[in-house]
């Protein structure tokens, strides 16, 4: 079946540090990747999508290089801000629907 | 282009009573989906439909849960005899369908469901 694993959190940085998500999957077929983002008191939004190997998603300077050798898809930024603090989601599609995985809190302190 | 829009937000029921919730997708989106998310985990997918046919549906779905979509448009999500396990937060997505998949899916803001 398919699957996605995240690492647990919560993910607690400093504002300016370096961020990564590690995320990898297990899928049948071949897979679009996501990134989806959910803000405090707010729906899911998405945050960025690679459709096939060795595609790069980038949105407000987070990135993700879908990797189908390691069949992953971390999700980095360089400097975050106390506005990032939310809780991601990484996602796989196929066969019509989403698999998630189950989420990453990130908390960015000044 | 309003978003997706879900009512009611909140549903504080009693167990075996039914519940219907309204997922309305954003206008001229073809393809509608529900998915369920209980606290601390992510969203787990239900159903999905393409204007009004129902065309995936998750073994997770029982017999007590129904969703239709009769014109293409809005849809419903009724589940009977709840339980108190039934007790999440149920969240509708709809997408354009236009540039085939995976196009991107536009969510709701939920409702959320608790069983007494």
């Amino acid at each position: 079946g398919n699957s996605v694993t995240q690492m647990e959190g919560p993910v607690t940085l400093s504002e300016e540090a370096f961020l990564t998500i590690n995320c990898t999957y297990t899928a049948t077929g071949y897979p679009s990747l996501f990134w989806y983002v959910q803000y405090p008191g707010e729906g899911l939004q998405l945050l960025l999508k690679a459709t096939k190997a060795d595609d790069k998603g980038s949105n407000k300077g987070f990135e993700a290089t879908y990797r189908k050798e390691t069949t992953s898809f971390h999700l980095e930024k360089g400097s975050v801000q106390v506005s990032d603090s939310a809780v991601y989601f990484c996602a796989l599609f196929v066969s019509n629907m989403l698999t998630f995985g189950g989420g990453t809190r990130l908390m960015v302190k000044p | 282009d309003t978003g997706v829009s879900q009512d009611p937000r909140h549903k504080i029921t009693k167990r075996g009573q039914n519940v219907t919730f309204r997922c309305d997708p954003i206008s001229e989106h073809n393809r509608l989906y529900w998915y369920r998310q209980t606290l601390g985990q992510g969203p787990e997918f239900l159903t999905y439909f393409q204007n009004e046919a129902q065309l995936e549906k998750s073994r997770l779905l029982s017999d007590r849960f129904s969703a239709e979509r009769p014109k293409g448009s809005f849809s419903t999500l009724e589940i009977q005899r709840t339980e108190q396990g039934d007790s999440a937060m149920y969240l509708c997505a709809s997408s354009s369908g236009l540039a085939g998949p995976p196009d991107t899916q536009y969510f709701g803001p939920g409702t959320r469901l608790t069983v007494l």
